[in-house]
């Protein structure tokens, strides 16, 4: 089965901190996602990546940034924490879909809900 | 912004029945999925449909999808209470499924 980990379930930052979330995968996944999960907004894609060293902008990028160092580990980076960016975050893996060409599902962790005070 | 929504926003219904919702989308798709998330947890993958077909079945789930309405249904036969979560629906544009586009989900009540 594949394992999606994220480093923390809750966190708790004040206003103005660097914010380091951090996701792991097990499955040797080429693509890795970010999502922040809002009620009434459903799930928004911050930034993914196909590739280790790759990232691309997803609908929502402003205010965070992403490294993708390794392939199995890809990190969000909130470069400075606002009251807005609270919200429950989810990293997500998959790979790469031209083995079948049909597309490939979403492998999630179980979040962290981050709170910015 | 939103491609897929999905219909009802709630849904309550006793152990036993079937629970059926559904998720409308915008623009041509290449494939469907949907997902299950229990309360405070990461979502889990349910069923992948793909743009050349028409019915799919997992277990208790049958996920139809009609290209021509821009449609999707989820029916969960005989739910049972461990059946309470949210469900969403996630469409991909591109080959290689990862700009997975959610709707805001269905939340299932199942009463024992």
């Amino acid at each position: 089965d594949v394992k999606v980990t994220q480093s923390s379930r809750y966190l708790v930052k004040r206003t103005g901190e660097k914010v380091f979330l951090e996701c792991v995968q097990d499955m040797d996944h080429e693509n890795m996602f970010w999502y922040r999960q809002d009620p009434g907004l459903g799930l928004r894609l911050i930034y993914f990546s196909y590739d280790v060293k790759m990232k691309e902008k997803g609908d929502i990028p402003e205010g965070y940034s992403v490294s993708r160092e390794k392939k199995e580990r890809f990190s969000l980076i909130l470069e400075s924490a606002s009251t807005n960016q609270t919200s429950m975050y989810l990293c997500a893996s998959s790979y790469m879909s031209e083995r079948d060409r049909g597309g490939s599902p979403l492998h999630f962790g179980n979040g962290t809900r981050l709170t910015v005070t | 912004s939103q491609q897929g929504e999905e219909d009802p926003q709630a849904l309550s219904i006793q152990e036993g029945e079937n629970a059926t919702m559904n998720c409308s989308y915008k623009t041509s798709i290449n494939n469907l999925q949907w997902y299950r998330q229990n309360s405070g947890r990461g979502l889990v993958h349910l069923i992948l449909i793909r743009s050349n077909e028409r019915e799919k079945h997992s277990g208790r789930l049958r996920v139809t999808l009609d290209t021509s309405k821009k449609s999707s249904s989820l029916l969960i036969t005989a739910s049972r209470a461990a059946d309470t979560a949210s469900y969403f629906c996630a469409t991909d544009v591109y080959t290689n499924a990862g700009k997975s586009t959610f709707g805001d989900g269905t939340t299932l009540t199942v009463k024992p």
